[in-house]
């Protein structure tokens, strides 16, 4: 079985300081880990993906997730906020190399920047 | 090359009406998937179609919801009666065939039942 914490609901950062979204997973296979976001009105766009190459994972848009299989974690982290970074993030675990099965996602965690 | 799309993107139905939602995939992806979130809940697996067989429908609520993909190319998804609950956004992706992961989805279906 597998299954996806997304430890804060609502994240809340002022433009140009950093970005943490935490996500713990369970997974009875070694998993792909991936990174969705989903801004308003818009469809789910992957960020980055986790599929058992390097732990560190660079996306689009500066965001970037470590692969920690000791801590079952893989947050998302930027740098540097920016206004359009504004959106509903989700993480997802799929056993790897799934051959087309299903998604498991997090609850989603909505990050606001402030001015 | 054209993402997934969905229509329609809003629909506003009363309790006991049928709705017909519709996914048309990238072109040459053999899994198409349906997905729902309900409620600002995690958003769920529904069902998994290969071509036009279902291979997973394991997330299938009732049977008020029936699933097609006639000829492995789009697929409807039909609520019949629609209930309250039935409330939410309604996702379809798709992914090629093979040793692949990643799955692309599309913009998504609002579906408010009244």
């Amino acid at each position: 079985a597998q299954s996806v914490t997304q430890l804060d609901s609502h994240v809340s950062v002022s433009e140009g300081t950093p970005v943490l979204l935490r996500c713990n997973y369970s997974s009875s296979y070694s998993p792909s880990l991936f990174w969705y976001v989903q801004h308003p009105n818009k469809g789910l766009q992957l960020l980055l993906k986790y599929t058992s190459a390097a732990t560190l994972v660079k996306g689009i848009n500066g965001f970037e997730a470590e692969f920690k299989k000791s801590e079952t974690s893989f947050h998302l982290t930027k740098p540097s906020a920016h206004m359009s970074d504004a959106a509903e993030y989700f993480c997802v675990v799929s056993p790897q190399g799934n051959y087309g099965q299903n998604f498991v996602f997090g609850p989603g965690t909505r990050l606001s920047v402030l001015p | 090359e054209a993402g997934v799309t969905q229509f329609p993107s809003h629909s506003v139905i009363e309790k006991g009406q049928t709705v017909t939602l519709r996914c048309d995939p990238i072109s040459g992806h053999d899994n198409l998937y349906w997905y729902r979130r309900v409620m600002g809940k995690e958003i769920k697996f529904l069902l998994h179609f290969v071509k036009e067989s279902k291979q997973d429908e394991s997330g299938m609520p009732n049977n008020r919801f029936l699933a097609e993909r006639t000829g492995g190319t789009y697929s409807t998804l039909k609520v019949q009666p629609a209930e309250l609950e039935d409330s939410g956004v309604y996702f379809c992706a798709s992914s090629p065939l093979g040793w692949t992961d990643t799955q692309y989805f599309g913009p998504g279906t609002r579906l408010t039942v009244l």
